[in-house]
């Protein structure tokens, strides 16, 4: 069965400090691969996906990520982090052709001012 | 507002009693997910819907869960005789499949929190 671990339970980081967010999948072939955020108070909403095509992708906020196969990874990074990207991420991955994302524990980012 | 939207955000009850949840989707979109949240964890998947047809139930759901989606819009989530195991967040989401099956974004509502006492 498909899973996602994500390394990283919380994060605390400093305004301006580089984030980079561990996510490892376990499917060996063809992945659909997503980072979900969640700011307090609000619903799910999706940063970025990946599909095929460029390995690195860009998402909203200036949040990116790059998936590489070889080591079944698909972090996210953002240069400048701001207080306002406290919140938990999450990373998935699509399951088969149903639609169905199996989600990482989610990591909670913690934005010192 | 023209997200998915869920009823009861909140809902408290004693061990042993019925809740049931509502979601609304986006209109257009054909396929419902339910998940459930626990604290420090990510989402599970329970169970979903394309149209009225539901297709896969996580083995999670036990039977005293069960879902309807009866006209292929809104969905209903049913927990009989709770257990404060089941106290969580239970979140829907909502997506537009295309004709060759390829999945869209999920586009998540803001949960139903219960607690059971």
């Amino acid at each position: 069965a498909q899973s996602v671990s994500q390394h990283n339970h919380h994060v605390i980081l400093s305004e301006a400090a580089s984030l980079e967010l561990g996510c490892n999948y376990s499917y060996g072939g063809t992945v659909n691969l997503f980072w979900y955020v969640q700011y307090p108070g609000q619903h799910l909403q999706l940063l970025l996906k990946y599909f095929s095509g460029d390995p690195l992708v860009k998402g909203i906020k200036g949040f990116e990520a790059e998936f590489i196969k070889s080591k079944f990874s698909f972090n996210l990074r953002k240069p400048s982090v701001q207080w306002s990207d406290t919140a938990e991420y999450f990373c998935a991955v699509l399951s088969g052709n149903t639609g169905k994302l199996i989600f990482g524990q989610g990591t909670t980012l913690q934005v010192k001012p | 507002d023209t997200g998915v939207s869920q009823d009861p955000r909140h809902k408290i009850t004693k061990r042993g009693q019925n809740v049931t949840f509502r979601c609304d989707p986006i209109s257009e979109h054909n396929r419902l997910y339910w998940y459930r949240q626990t604290l420090g964890q990510g989402p599970e998947f329970l169970t979903y819907f394309q149209n009225e047809a539901q297709l896969e139930k996580s083995r999670l759901l036990s039977n005293r869960f069960s879902a309807e989606r009866p006209k292929g819009s809104f969905s209903t989530l049913e927990i009989q005789r709770t257990e404060q195991g089941d106290s969580a967040m239970y979140l829907c989401a909502s997506s537009l499949a295309s004709t060759s099956g390829r999945t869209g974004e999920l586009f998540f509502g803001e949960g139903s929190r219960l607690t059971v006492l």
